[in-house]
């Protein structure tokens, strides 16, 4: 248990639904984020927050949003998304942003939501 | 485009023996190195992490890191089959210092 706690666990959805993944972390972190994992490519990093103030956005695509209600919160909301987006999302968090402090780059992941879109 | 490279493997090595993999990474103002372990189906995690040249211990593992090649490594000692995972390595990289993961190699200790 990393103290990153991820539901649900397992998702599966056709194109023209909209769900959230939910993410909380029990850490007392500053900076949580968003990976997208993929068969044979590494991991991707999706959405950062620092303090509830996204800070960097990969050209994600818009049918990916997130949300950062407070600093132990993250969501990710999925709509109308494609077969290629499923995946494992995972969401970490860390004791604050990187900016060479090297402390703070240390991730803490959660479980993961395996997600198959039909 | 910063990279950060891993041969995918599998490595495949005889219970008891050293297990070594290796990363390498292009950008050389680089400051921070971390290794993760990702049993199959779940999460990574960390377990080393290493900021200056040279070898960093910590019971079975070692990292060493050579920053004039750009070259860091992970070794595990009497390699057991619990070790059998995926390893990434991570590098510190962008403007807001974020973390930069190769593919992984997949580790396989035979009993």
């Amino acid at each position: 248990e990393t103290g990153v706690t991820q539901t649900p666990r397992h998702l599966v959805m056709g194109m023209t639904n909209k769900k959230s993944l939910k993410c909380e972390q029990h850490l007392g972190h500053n900076a949580m984020y968003w990976y997208k994992q993929s068969a044979k490519k590494p991991l991707e990093l999706m959405f950062v927050y620092s303090l509830e103030e996204r800070v960097e956005n990969n050209s994600v695509p818009s049918r990916f949003s997130p949300e950062c209600p407070n600093s132990s919160h993250l969501f990710l909301h999925l709509h109308t998304l494609q077969p290629e987006d499923s995946a494992l999302y995972l969401c970490a968090s860390s004791l604050r942003m990187g900016q060479g402090a090297h402390l703070n780059e240390k991730l803490f992941f959660g479980s993961g939501t395996q997600l198959s879109v039909l | 485009q910063k990279e950060v490279e891993q041969n995918s493997g599998p490595l495949s090595v005889p219970e008891g023996a050293i297990a070594s993999l290796n990363c390498t990474y292009s950008d050389r103002g680089s400051q921070s190195f971390f290794w993760y372990r990702q049993y199959s189906g779940k999460s990574p995690e960390l377990i080393m992490f290493i900021y200056s040249n040279g070898d960093k211990e910590d019971g079975r593992f070692t990292a060493q890191l050579n920053k004039a090649s750009q070259y860091v490594s992970l070794l595990i000692r009497d390699s057991q089959p619990s070790d059998s995972a995926t390893y990434l390595c991570a590098v510190n990289g962008g403007s807001q210092g974020n973390l930069i993961f190769g593919k992984g190699t997949k580790l396989s200790v035979k009993p």
